[in-house]
């Protein structure tokens, strides 16, 4: 693994269902993040990570959760799908949390019927 | 509110010299980022600012006027490869990122 990897690429689910998309690092980074990304809109903040065993609420943490038990990985869940959750998402890590950059992994498109 | 502005779509041609603009009204400035986006794929850093002035990376630059709110990304020698979205981000008070919805630009021959 070199960098941050995602799973699944895509996804079709069905409002109600639970869903769960994973995302590794192996890049040893301080603070996770994860994005929604929607047409005509800007990345959005969903939840947030600053180091191993804390989490914090992003600009729309609302129908997501998130944990973080290690430093590689950062799980995104969401409990009950609805439509409005389909999206692009996307997890970044960096280094610490002030002017270091951003390193996105590719993507999970999430499609809820 | 916070607010990052950005034109929705330029063109330009193979060889010229583009500027994308972004203006922003956020609460509390840690810094400004250019982020670029190939259609499909994920965000890659292009440039970081901090302080006023011009920061230059080969090809690209990025500038920052923090009294005015304002920032650009200069390109020149643009290439058929540079046809992509170009996003603006700044970190507010709290170090978290606010994005713009990005400019694609359209590089023509």
């Amino acid at each position: 693994i070199a960098g941050i990897t995602q799973a699944p690429t895509s996804q079709i689910l069905a409002a109600g269902r639970r869903m769960t998309l994973r995302c590794t690092q192996d890049m040893r980074h301080n603070a996770m993040y994860w994005y929604r990304q929607d047409l005509g809109l800007g990345l959005r903040l969903i939840h947030y990570s600053n180091t191993a065993g804390t989490t914090g609420k992003g600009e729309v943490p609302d129908g997501y959760s998130v944990s973080r038990a290690n430093t590689d990985d950062f799980p995104l869940t969401l409990a009950s799908a609805v439509p409005s959750q389909t999206s692009v998402y996307f997890c970044a890590s960096s280094e610490g949390t002030s002017g270091d950059e951003q390193f996105f992994g590719p993507g999970t498109r999430l499609t809820v019927l | 509110g916070q607010n990052i502005d950005q034109p929705t779509e330029m063109t330009a041609t193979e060889g010229a010299i583009v500027q994308i603009n972004c203006t922003y009204q956020t609460s509390g400035f840690n810094g400004l980022f250019w982020y670029q986006q190939h259609a499909g794929e994920a965000p890659t850093f292009l440039s970081y600012n901090v302080l006023d002035g011009l920061e230059e990376k080969g090809r690209f630059s990025s500038f920052l006027s923090r009294s005015k709110g304002y920032s650009y990304l200069l390109l020149k020698e643009l290439q058929m490869k540079d046809s992509a979205s170009y996003l603006c981000a700044v970190r507010d008070s709290n170090y978290q990122l606010i994005w713009g919805a990005g400019t694609k630009l359209i590089i023509k021959p």
